[in-house]
């Protein structure tokens, strides 16, 4: 079956520095969309990226994520950290195989540190 | 927009007890599903319900039963609580976008502890 894999449970990064999430997957599937997800503290998820298009950057709130299929990878990046950001990121992908079909990584604690 | 609204945020049971998580959407989606959120785990699909009166069994929907009596609501039971249990229940909803589900969007949780 399909899998995200998200290696870092746990990243701390000083404020104003690049921070680098990574996010791999598997799938057989040919139509798939992928996802970050943030949650805030006490607060639902929320989409931060979408994305199904091969090799474009797409960009939210200062993140950003480029599809690499030949790789299958989509790392979520920002240039500079901000303290805001401290959260929990799930990465997760939609394969179009039907209702069941989202498949999240267990998700990367992000704290931003002054 | 919409919102996804759960009750209660927190929930505190006793072993053995049946406990039930109540969620509403108002965004008129046919799609709603409940997850569980575990440190380190991701989240865990438990049930899942494509429109009124349907119900569909995720990975981990051992031990927990769900009721969609309605378009805008879906209710996650849990048959008989676990000592020591602690985890999140998130539900979530969505369109379906005929070649994948779209966006979810979720509520902010239900907390359960079981003493």
């Amino acid at each position: 079956g399909d899998s995200v894999t998200q290696t870092e449970g746990l990243v701390t990064v000083t404020e104003g520095l690049p921070v680098k999430l990574n996010c791999t997957y598997q799938t057989t599937y040919l139509t798939i969309a992928f996802f970050w997800y943030v949650q805030y503290l006490n607060e639902a998820p929320q989409v931060l990226l979408k994305s199904s298009t091969d090799n474009k950057r797409t960009e939210h709130q200062g993140f950003h994520a480029t599809l690499h299929k030949s790789s299958s990878s989509f790392h979520l990046q920002k240039s500079s950290a901000q303290l805001s950001d401290s959260a929990l990121y799930y990465c997760a992908l939609s394969d179009g195989s039907g209702y069941q079909n989202f498949y999240f990584g267990k998700g990367t604690s992000l704290t931003v540190i002054p | 927009g919409g919102i996804i609204t759960q009750t209660p945020k927190f929930l505190i049971g006793q072993e053995g007890q049946k406990l039930t998580l109540k969620c509403q959407q108002n965004f008129n989606h046919d799609t709603m599903y409940w997850y569980r959120q575990d440190s380190g785990k991701g989240l865990r699909l438990i049930y899942y319900s494509i429109t009124e009166n349907d119900l569909q069994k995720g990975d981990l929907s051992e031990g927990y039963d769900a009721s969609r009596e309605k378009k805008s609501s879906f209710s996650l039971t849990v048959t008989s609580a676990q000592k020591n249990e602690m985890a999140v229940f998130l539900c979530a909803s969505s369109i379906w976008g005929g070649g994948g589900a779209e966006t979810l969007y979720f509520g902010s949780g239900t907390r359960l502890t079981v003493l």
